[in-house]
């Protein structure tokens, strides 16, 4: 079964440029998730999908942030304009729906803000 | 403000002995809880997930849930150097959304 998947692996921008990343989540998985993890943290949610719709977005900075998944499948994230404090790796995760299954995580990516 | 407690560490465990890796959550009507190591730059990776009081053993491995003191731990049996890494729990509460510690970091001496 393939992963999911994710790209870029890493991206460096300067502050106040714009930024997306991509995400695949294992087939058949209908939940999608977006992370951001600071070192030293746990995940933060910013997102989370539930086929095509927006289950939680409670902790997404609106202002810069936006996410879509629009076909129920694959999702992007971008940050417009970016800042030096999102700088960190961002990750997306799927699982099965239902209330209490696992999520699995793609391999991240890692955003450097300069 | 629902919470989960992890200490930082880093927790030094000599090889072959049992490592015991604790969080606590302060949302009551917790329902599920998780446990996902993380190592150094990769993504977090799931060992296992326990819904029930009690302990749920998965080879080396052991969750402990009590419900009633709130919390859940993590023991690693005969610990290996592989096994250094962060480990991250993480608490689906009761308004269905999952809470993350922040982890502590494992290091296990050969």
């Amino acid at each position: 079964e393939a992963g999911v998947a994710q790209s870029p692996r890493y991206k460096i921008i300067e502050k106040r440029q714009s930024v997306a990343f991509w995400c695949n989540p294992i087939s058949g998985h209908a939940t999608l998730y977006w992370y951001q993890q600071i070192l030293g943290q746990g995940p933060k949610l910013l997102i989370q999908f539930q086929n095509n719709g927006v289950v939680d977005d409670s902790q997404l900075p609106k202002d810069r942030f936006s996410a879509e998944r629009l076909k129920g499948v694959d999702s992007t994230l971008k940050i417009q304009p970016a800042k030096l404090e999102d700088s960190a790796v961002y990750l997306c995760a799927s699982s099965l729906a239902g209330l209490d299954q696992p999520q699995h995580f793609g391999d991240g990516t890692r955003l450097s803000i300069l | 403000q629902k919470e989960v407690e992890q200490n930082s560490g880093p927790l030094s465990v000599p090889e072959g002995a049992i490592a015991s890796l604790n969080c606590t959550y302060s949302d009551r009507g917790s329902q599920s809880f998780f446990w996902y190591r993380q190592y150094s730059g990769k993504s977090p990776e799931l060992i296992m997930f326990i819904y029930s009081n009690g302990d749920k053993e998965d080879g080396r491995f052991t969750a402990q849930l009590n419900k009633a003191s709130q919390y859940v731990s993590l023991l690693i049996r005969d610990s290996q150097p592989s096994d250094s890494a962060t480990y991250l729990c993480a608490v689906k509460g009761s308004n269905y959304q999952l809470i993350w510690g922040a982890g502590t970091k494992l290091i296990i001496k050969p």
